[in-house]
């Protein structure tokens, strides 16, 4: 299973960009990047994915090397809001399950 | 769209007691559901992937007889702490995964804190 690596904690200021990145050095070619957040006492909630091109939604960018061993994040004007705990996550193979690492704890400070 | 619905939100029981905890996917179909469990400062964990008129599949390590899931159909499943202790008091959430391409992402319920006293 592909596993990746987060850095425990960053912090960002309200209105300036947060760029969180993410190692997944033994990705297969067919497994995808998901990103998630889960804000206190909630449920993850769904941020973007992608397989090998970057993409963008109306939450985030998500930017992946093209050896596609690692990914970045962007949060393009972060607010308060954004404070969280941030996962990246790569499926287990060809299942449905999404096995979840300890994830970027984000701050963001006015 | 792909909304799941948990209930209920908190519950507090006594020990020796059980709890049920129902997931619902509100505007799709879910063939398959994922439960995890969530404790205090740490990761979620996967507990079992609930399927659709078969039984789950647990993860290792996790008592198949003390957390009993039942996917009776496409839009419900439910996970039942049998007897619990206050070892079990948690964070349980679950997820399902929206129609569509299987690379579609899973959506999660907004969990239930379980206290056991």
């Amino acid at each position: 299973d592909a596993k990746t690596t987060q850095p425990p904690s960053m912090d960002c200021a309200e209105g300036r960009a947060a760029n969180l990145p993410c190692n997944h050095s033994t990705i297969s070619g067919n497994e995808y990047v998901y990103w998630y957040r889960q804000i206190h006492s909630q449920g993850p909630q769904y941020i973007i994915h992608g397989l090998k091109n970057n993409e963008t939604n109306e939450m985030a960018s998500l930017i992946i090397t093209e050896d596609r061993k690692s990914s970045t994040l962007i949060l393009p004007h972060a607010t308060l809001r954004d404070t969280a705990v941030y996962y990246c996550i790569v499926r287990v193979g060809d299942t449905d399950k999404l096995i979840f690492g300890t994830g970027t704890r984000l701050q963001v400070f006015p | 769209g792909a909304v799941v619905s948990q209930h209920p939100s908190w519950v507090i029981c006594k020990s020796g007691t059980s709890v049920k905890i129902e997931c619902r996917s509100l505007d799709f179909q879910a063939t398959t559901m994922f439960w995890y469990r969530q404790f205090p400062k740490q990761s979620l964990m996967l507990m079992a992937t609930s399927n659709e008129g078969s039984k789950a599949t647990y993860e290792q390590g996790v008592e198949k007889d003390k957390f009993l899931i039942n996917h009776a159909s496409l839009t419900l499943s439910t996970l039942t702490v049998t007897s619990a202790h206050p070892e079990d008091s948690s964070f349980y959430i679950c997820s399902a995964r929206g129609q569509g391409a299987f690379s579609s992402p899973l959506h999660f319920g907004n969990g239930t804190r379980l206290t056991v006293t």
